[in-house]
């Protein structure tokens, strides 16, 4: 157990709709990162936040949104959907925001676009 | 220049093989290479990683073999077990101050290591 917690583990839902992905970083831990798994495309980074401000951007798309809150727990919008955005979304998170620190993966959440 | 280019898709070992991954990169700029282990149902774990200045790492049956020049490095697993059964990435990623902590992740290995 990597001590990230993410909800819902499964998602179905209907294109064009909007759901949030919901974080909760291990304890103390000020960096949360979110990653999308597909088959076609693999692993890829979307977005870092560390304490509560974006500091890294990958090829997140305009209907996808992010924030890190206060309590550091983070959400991931996905707006619009799409067939293409089914895939296992992760949220990993470390101590601090640089990228040797050991990101901690949690154990995703399976989204189904129908 | 951002990718990671990761061989073999698959691999099957006999147990007590060596399982040998391999992956390249183009990004001179890339500074830390770790190595994540995915079990099925589960998120990418780290199992070990290494920086450019030094040509390999070790912990326990696990190896990070680096070459620079070379632009590329690989995971050498000795004894492999049935245990070690998973799916395997390198990544890579830059310095920080401008790419945050971003991984630039392979495409994978699927490693299945028979009894």
């Amino acid at each position: 157990d990597s001590g990230v917690t993410q909800t819902p583990k499964h998602l179905i839902t209907a294109t064009g709709q909007r759901v949030t992905l919901r974080c909760s970083p291990r304890s103390g831990d000020l960096s949360v990162y979110w990653y999308q798994q597909s088959l076609d495309q693999g692993l890829q980074f979307l977005i870092q936040y560390y304490n509560g401000e974006e500091r890294a951007k990958g090829n997140i798309l305009e209907r996808f949104s992010a924030q890190q809150f206060p309590d550091l727990h983070s959400e991931l919008n996905l707006s619009s959907l799409e067939l293409g955005d089914s895939a296992l979304y992760f949220c990993a998170s470390s101590a601090d925001w640089t990228e040797q620190e050991t990101q901690y993966f949690g154990p995703g959440t399976r989204l189904l676009v129908l | 220049q951002q990718q990671v280019k990761q061989s073999p898709q698959s691999l099957i070992v006999q147990k007590g093989g060596i399982s040998i991954i391999n992956c390249a990169y183009e990004n001179t700029a890339f500074d830390y290479f770790p190595w994540y282990q995915q079990f099925p149902g589960k998120g990418p774990a780290l199992l070990i990683a290494i920086r450019p200045d030094v040509s390999e790492k070790k912990e326990g049956r696990f190896t990070i073999s680096f070459n620079k020049s070379a632009k590329q490095f690989s995971l050498h697993i000795m004894d492999s077990q049935p245990g070690d059964s998973a799916t395997y990435f390198c990544a890579a990623s830059s310095p920080s101050y401008n790419q945050g902590g971003k991984l630039i992740f392979g495409q994978g290995t699927e490693l299945s290591v028979k009894p």
